[in-house]
């Protein structure tokens, strides 16, 4: 049972770059979600998904890029990336949204922006 | 929107004594309230949740009471392991005006749980 998996664990880049984080889950989960976790910020919704080709913006969306072609996968672009996005980047999925549904993490990807 | 408010931002206990965590929220609305626990270089895990229309719900060491008139819940472990050392983040529902609930999480609590 994989569940939820992130690709890479840890990226290195330079600003300016473009860098794309993967997602992966096996559960078909409807909902999924991109965070970011920053010392003093905790957890913050970078986008979400409620369904293959349907996305929607959460509290830090400025300089992020995502889609979603296929209900398992939920890739995250940084076009142009600059060293106040270098945090670490969880994924998430979700059943259902109603009610506030559980939603599982994957295991976080490390990025630096040098 | 929904602003979550979490104290203490780190705790340190003796292995055996009892940990408290307090979260407050803004909007009367949020009906749905997690907890989770991110141990060292892995994302959060679902430890406990509550409903707004319960006041408490436990799960054998862990329970989670919510108080919906002074809008704040909490986390308390009793009988402290030292694998209970981690960062704890509280959460709450929020639908705003999109009518999707999405989850506004708390800044975290470090327990340390010494031996």
């Amino acid at each position: 049972d994989a569940g939820i998996t992130q690709s890479p664990r840890y990226k290195i880049t330079e600003t300016g770059r473009q860098v794309t984080l993967m997602c992966h889950q096996t559960w078909s989960h409807s909902y999924m979600f991109w965070y970011r976790q920053d010392l003093g910020h905790g957890l913050r919704l970078i986008y979400y998904s409620a369904a293959a080709d349907i996305t929607d913006k959460g509290e830090v969306p400025d300089g992020y890029v995502v889609s979603r072609s296929k209900t398992e996968n939920f890739p995250l672009t940084l076009e142009s990336a600059t060293r106040s996005q270098t945090s670490v980047y969880f994924c998430a999925s979700s059943e259902s949204a109603s009610g506030g549904g559980t939603q599982f993490f994957g295991p976080g990807t490390r990025l630096t922006v040098l | 929107g929904e602003n979550v408010e979490q104290h203490p931002s780190t705790l340190s206990v003796q292995e055996g004594d009892s940990a408290v965590i307090k979260c407050t929220y803004s909007d009367s609305a949020s009906n749905y309230f997690p907890w989770y626990k991110q141990e060292l270089g892995k994302g959060p895990q679902l430890i406990i949740d509550i409903r707004s229309n319960v006041g408490e719900k436990k799960d054998q060491r862990i329970a989670v009471t919510l108080n919906k008139t002074a809008k704040h819940f909490s986390l308390h472990i009793t009988e402290t392991q030292p694998e209970d050392s981690a960062v704890y983040f509280c959460a709450a529902s929020w639908e705003g005006n999109t009518g999707f609930q999405k989850l506004v999480f708390g800044t975290g609590t470090r327990l340390l749980v010494s031996p």
